[in-house]
């Protein structure tokens, strides 16, 4: 299965976006990108995916390079309750297996 | 609602005891998962269902049963735990059929921590 890596952990201020990136340098033509969350004492929860064009959504944005090799999400208004770790997966096509990573801890500061 | 009910949300037992983590979700949603979280290690899957009697070994089988009887239910079954379970176990569910292959989105369960003495 293709890997992701991320940054362990990153800090950014409320209020402001946050950019958290994702590599994912091998790749394959049909992989999606998914994006979920995983807040303090809870389950993890689905944010974004896309494939090939930048998607958008009530909760984030989810830039995918050109190459495909990396993609961004992007907090466009950080608030306290978006403090949680981040997943970028790849999934499989033919298996719904979305295999996670240890992902971004993200931190706000108020 | 829609959601993921996991069942026990906590539990604590000793080695060898058989016991039961159950899943029911009500969305009607045909494929369903298991997942253990370690510290360090992510969530790895263990068992997944396509389908009604359809399942399948994830990453991380040894030690674990499931069987998938029913469309909204999908039990993980200790047969003899051990210590090495101790984890934080998620159920999660996704409609197969309303996404092209690969792009389903996850449901995930409040999680179920056990304890393996």
């Amino acid at each position: 299965d293709a890997k992701t890596t991320q940054p362990n952990s990153m800090e950014s201020n409320e209020e402001e976006p946050v950019h958290l990136p994702c590599n994912h340098s091998t790749i394959s033509g049909t992989d999606y990108i998914h994006w979920y969350r995983q807040l303090p004492s809870q389950g993890p929860e689905y944010v974004i995916h896309g494939l090939t064009s930048n998607v958008n959504n009530r909760m984030a944005s989810l830039a995918i390079a050109e190459d495909r090799k990396s993609s961004t999400l992007i907090l466009h208004r950080a608030t306290l309750r978006d403090a949680a770790v981040y997943y970028c997966i790849l999934s499989v096509f033919g298996n719904e297996k979305l295999t996670f990573g240890t992902g971004t801890r993200l931190t706000i500061i108020p | 609602e829609a959601q993921v009910t996991q069942n026990p949300r906590y539990l604590i037992t000793v080695t060898g005891k058989k016991l039961t983590v159950t899943c029911s979700q009500n969305m009607n949603h045909e494929y369903m998962s298991w997942y253990r979280q370690d510290p360090g290690l992510g969530l790895r899957q263990i068992y997944y269902s396509m389908n009604v009697e359809v399942t399948d070994k994830g990453d991380v089988p040894e030690g674990y049963k499931v069987s998938r009887k029913e469309k909204r239910n999908f039990p993980l079954i200790l047969e003899s735990p051990s210590p090495n379970q101790t984890s934080l176990y998620f159920c999660a569910s996704s409609p197969r059929d309303r996404y092209p292959s690969g792009a389903n989105v996850l449901t995930f369960g409040a999680g179920s921590r056990l304890t393996v003495l």
